[in-house]
């Protein structure tokens, strides 16, 4: 259980190009989201978190209007980088928190996607 | 602001030996603390995690931490180490339970047969 799945795995684009990367919980409603960036061989920076049906919250030094965040259900969040260039390269991670009740394995635990790895040309 | 500091970006030890990954944290409140292992190209995932109560944490895999209040410390240990064991390891902590996480800037575990 708690399953969080990233898509694409890997993506690579021209400069100037839009991408979305999805993020789905595959067996358990997300009440909240998170999208973070991980340059090589550095830690990874939370970019912004998400409520369902709600706008996200970017942390401070993030473009909203570059790193477009939607969570329209409770088991899918996209994050869509727009006009990439080849500095938003990167490796993007997403997290769901679960919801659900205490004592479940899911119950406010942040589980994480894969990862998808960006190259923009 | 919280903070974590992760000692030595790398760790090098041979198959068998003991392994201590070191994370020391800031917080102005009690903190939740978590040890994350990452394998290349992969996410991260929880190897043990700390809220309240018992502060000798065991996680899976064999690795175990033990949260020192008075040290402001979180390190990770295991008896053994194993080659599967190579990885990065990410210290984290959050003073909102499982919300926003601050993460270290990782540990490399090189192991040497």
């Amino acid at each position: 259980g708690a399953v969080v799945s990233q898509h694409p795995s890997r993506v690579i684009c021209k400069s100037g190009t839009s991408v979305k990367i999805e993020c789905r919980s595959l067996d358990f409603q997300a009440t909240t989201m998170f999208w973070y960036r991980q340059f090589p061989k550095k830690s990874l920076m939370l970019m912004a978190t998400s409520n369902e049906g709600s706008k996200a919250t970017y942390e401070q030094g993030v473009e909203k209007d570059k790193f477009l965040i939607n969570h329209a259900s409770l088991t899918l969040s996209t994050l869509t980088v727009t006009s990439a260039h080849p500095e938003d390269s990167s490796f993007y991670i997403c997290s769901a928190r679960g919801g659900g009740t205490s004592g479940t394995s899911s119950y406010n635990e942040q589980f994480f996607g894969p990862g998808t790895r960006l190259t923009v040309l | 602001a919280q903070s974590v500091t992760q000692l030595g970006s790398h760790v090098s030890v041979s198959e068998g030996a003991l392994v201590l990954l070191r994370c020391n944290y800031s917080s102005s409140v009690p903190p939740y603390l978590f040890w994350y292992v990452q394998y290349p190209n992969q996410g991260l995932q929880l190897l043990l995690k700390y809220t309240t109560g018992a502060t000798l944490v065991k996680g899976i895999n064999g690795f175990e931490a033990e949260f020192k209040k008075s040290e402001t410390s979180f390190h990770l240990t295991k008896p053994s180490a194993h080659m599967s064991d190579a990885a990065e390891y990410f210290c984290a902590v959050s003073d909102t339970g499982f919300q926003k996480l601050v993460f270290g800037t990782g540990t490399r575990l090189l192991v040497s047969p």
